[in-house]
């Protein structure tokens, strides 16, 4: 089966500039995650859609980050405006095969200068 | 909410011998513990994992143990490999959301 998918793999902004990432989950899982990864550290959730609807976003900035999860299946992650401690990989999963493994993307890796 | 605690944060064996890394949780709810290895750059990818309803189980070289009444899980890797070397996070699952440790990493020297 195809895996997430995810992009850009790699951005480079200015602080106080725009972003935004793009995921497309495994056909037909109904779950779908964003998570920040920063370095020498575990994914930190920031936001989980269950289908078009969040279940938690409890650890999103929400005065820069926001997201949203069209129709259901792809969704994309947005920073305005950047800071320098945004720099990580912004890791998407997605969930909801039999057993709910959860399968990661490939990532985007965002420094912000 | 849950916490994970992992430990140890880096690991480093002869290849060929044993790793064990170990994880506790606080949420009595989290039914389910995945295994993740990353390597540098790359994504996390599930190697193995566990349910709540049994105490062990194995796949060729990797092995998970979970003790329920302690609330820990543990990851063993016999006869290590240099290709082993990676950072690896658990995690536990109450309900819908993940919880991650905060990775070990283990470095198999040849």
């Amino acid at each position: 089966e195809a895996g997430v998918a995810q992009s850009p793999r790699y951005k480079i902004i200015e602080k106080r500039q725009s972003v935004a990432f793009w995921c497309n989950p495994i056909s037909g899982h109904a779950t779908l995650y964003w998570y920040q990864q920063i370095l020498g550290q575990g994914p930190k959730l920031l936001i989980q859609f269950q289908n078009n609807g969040v279940v938690d976003d409890s650890q999103l900035p929400k005065d820069r980050f926001s997201a949203e999860r069209l129709k259901g299946v792809d969704s994309t992650l947005k920073i305005q405006p950047a800071k320098l401690e945004d720099s990580a990989v912004y890791l998407c999963a997605s969930s909801g095969g039999s057993y709910n493994e959860q399968f990661f993307g490939p990532g985007t890796r965002l420094t912000v200068l | 909410g849950e916490n994970v605690e992992q430990h140890p944060s880096t690991l480093s064996v002869q290849e060929g011998d044993s790793a064990v890394i170990k994880c506790t949780y606080s949420d009595s709810a989290s039914n389910y513990f995945p295994w993740y290895k990353q390597e540098l750059g790359k994504r996390p990818q599930l190697i193995i994992d566990i349910r709540s309803n049994v105490g062990e189980k194995k796949d060729q070289r990797i092995a998970v143990t979970l003790n329920k009444t302690a609330k820990h899980f543990s990851l063993h890797i016999t006869e290590t490999q240099p290709e082993d070397s990676a950072v690896y996070f658990c995690a536990a699952q109450p309900g819908n959301q993940f919880y991650f440790g905060t990775g070990t990493s283990l470095t198999v020297i040849p």
